[in-house]
């Protein structure tokens, strides 16, 4: 399983562009990318998922570079609901098993 | 993307007794679970990887015999922490196995 590593915390104002990378030098082909977010007493909350390039949805965007070695999560013009812990996992998902262990996370604080 | 329901929300025991948690899927027919546990300030833990219809798989240094998890059916998983002690107080999230993962609520356990 690929061992993850992120900063430990990120500080931002409101209505910036956050960007968190995550480096994960030693993922297998088969492996995605997973990045949750987590608010505290609660489960984590899938954001996105991708495998290589560039992934978007309605809340975030993954950038992939070519080699996979890192990831960076893209979160536009955070609001202070944003301040979360951030996780970024890599698990193969075609494997039955799929467990994903989880890296320290980066905890994000958003400011007026 | 699938529901995972976990109850209880939270709970209060004293030392010595056993707590049971339940975590199901809702929309989805999970032959696999996963059982997390999260102390304050730090990331998730794995503690087990639970099977339909056969036994559970632990991370190295759980106890299987304090921990019991049972997965009779495809929508239902259960941990049973026994003979609890104010050590195990903890944040307990549980997931169902499908990609992206799904995580439950969680359950705060206070053993007093």
């Amino acid at each position: 399983l690929a061992k993850t590593t992120q900063p430990i915390s990120m500080d931002s104002y409101e209505g910036q562009e956050v960007n968190i990378t995550c480096s994960h030098n030693n993922i297998a082909t088969n492996d995605y990318i997973t990045w949750y977010q987590q608010f505290p007493s609660q489960g984590p909350r899938f954001i996105i998922q991708g495998y290589k390039t560039k992934v978007t949805n309605e809340v975030a965007s993954l950038f992939i570079p070519a080699d996979r070695k890192s990831s960076t999560l893209s979160l536009p013009r955070v609001s202070l609901s944003d301040t979360a812990v951030y996780y970024c996992l890599v698990g193969d998902r075609m494997d039955s098993s799929y467990k994903l262990i989880f890296g320290s996370g980066t905890r994000l604080l958003v400011r007026p | 993307g699938a529901v995972v329901s976990q109850h209880p929300s939270w709970v209060i025991c004293k030392s010595g007794t056993s707590v049971k948690i339940e975590c199901r899927s809702l929309d989805f027919q999970a032959t696999t679970m996963f059982w997390y546990r999260q102390f304050p300030k730090q990331s998730l833990m794995l503690m087990a990887t639970s099977n339909e219809g056969s036994k559970a798989t632990y991370e190295q240094g759980v106890e299987k015999d304090k921990f019991l998890i049972n997965h009779a059916s495809l929508t239902l998983s259960t941990l049973t922490v026994t003979s609890a002690h104010p050590e195990d107080s903890s944040f307990y999230i549980c997931s169902v196995s499908r990609s992206p993962l799904h995580f439950g609520n969680g359950t705060r356990l206070t053993v007093t």
